[in-house]
């Protein structure tokens, strides 16, 4: 099993639409970042958390320590947040950054 | 500000060589870490410097290595390239001390191919 589980591993939606993606760990964190990858593989960094909420335009992170998850929220979803979404957590001891697989979000106009 | 800068961007080449990728950080930030991205494995940590020093590893063999230079531009090795090395190599530098702990910023990448 996996320490880092993303759900779902692909996602369609139409424009609009409220989006939400998982992720789960198994290792204890003391941080969780989400990243967003658009192709050509340029990655930004998209929150940084480890706890309670954040939010930034349209998208929203949460992180509940307690249960080891994470999800990010997309609100009024928009072409141009196709991308794939990515999910990695730090260790407690701060010295490896572990990812999850991605979650390959497209939005139809 | 200019952002992290791979070099080069593509790069092919042959079993059993080694290739030196580069990377050069956004002015200020001395933290540089390096990751893999493989369709299979995924994004993988591969190693992170702080002022010089070698901070962090991940679970690569030693034919990977790397160092960072006084100006905190990075290099990274590979030695003995195998099939597998086949990747998206992934720089990012981040600022104050550095690692996980901050907002990374990452360059474009060298897509490196081994034929």
């Amino acid at each position: 099993k996996n320490e880092v589980e993303q759900s779902p591993q692909n996602l369609t939606a139409q424009e609009g639409e409220f989006i939400t993606i998982n992720c789960s760990y198994s290792v204890g964190i003391s941080a969780l970042h989400w990243l967003q990858q658009h192709p050509g593989g340029g990655i930004v960094s998209l929150f940084m958390l480890s706890s309670g909420k954040k939010k930034h335009g349209r998208l929203i992170a949460t992180i509940n320590i307690q249960e080891k998850h994470s999800s990010l929220h997309i609100t009024a979803s928009h072409p141009r947040d196709s991308a794939v979404y990515i999910c990695a957590v730090h260790n407690n001891a701060g010295n490896m950054l572990t990812f999850g697989g991605g979650t390959r979000l497209m939005v139809k106009p | 500000k200019a952002g992290v800068t791979q070099t080069p961007r593509y790069l092919i080449k042959t079993r059993g060589q080694q290739v030196t990728l580069s990377c050069s950080p956004i002015s200020g930030h001395r933290s540089v870490s390096w990751y893999q991205q493989t369709p299979g494995q995924g994004l993988q940590f591969l190693f992170e410097y702080f002022s010089e020093t070698q901070r962090n590893k991940g679970n690569f063999p030693g034919r990977f290595s790397g160092r960072q230079f006084s100006n905190s531009r990075s290099e990274m090795n590979v030695s003995t390239l195998e099939l597998g090395d086949s990747a998206l190599y992934l720089c990012a530098s981040s600022p104050g001390t550095g690692g996980f702990y901050n907002e990374q910023f990452f360059g474009p990448g060298t897509r490196l191919t081994v034929l």
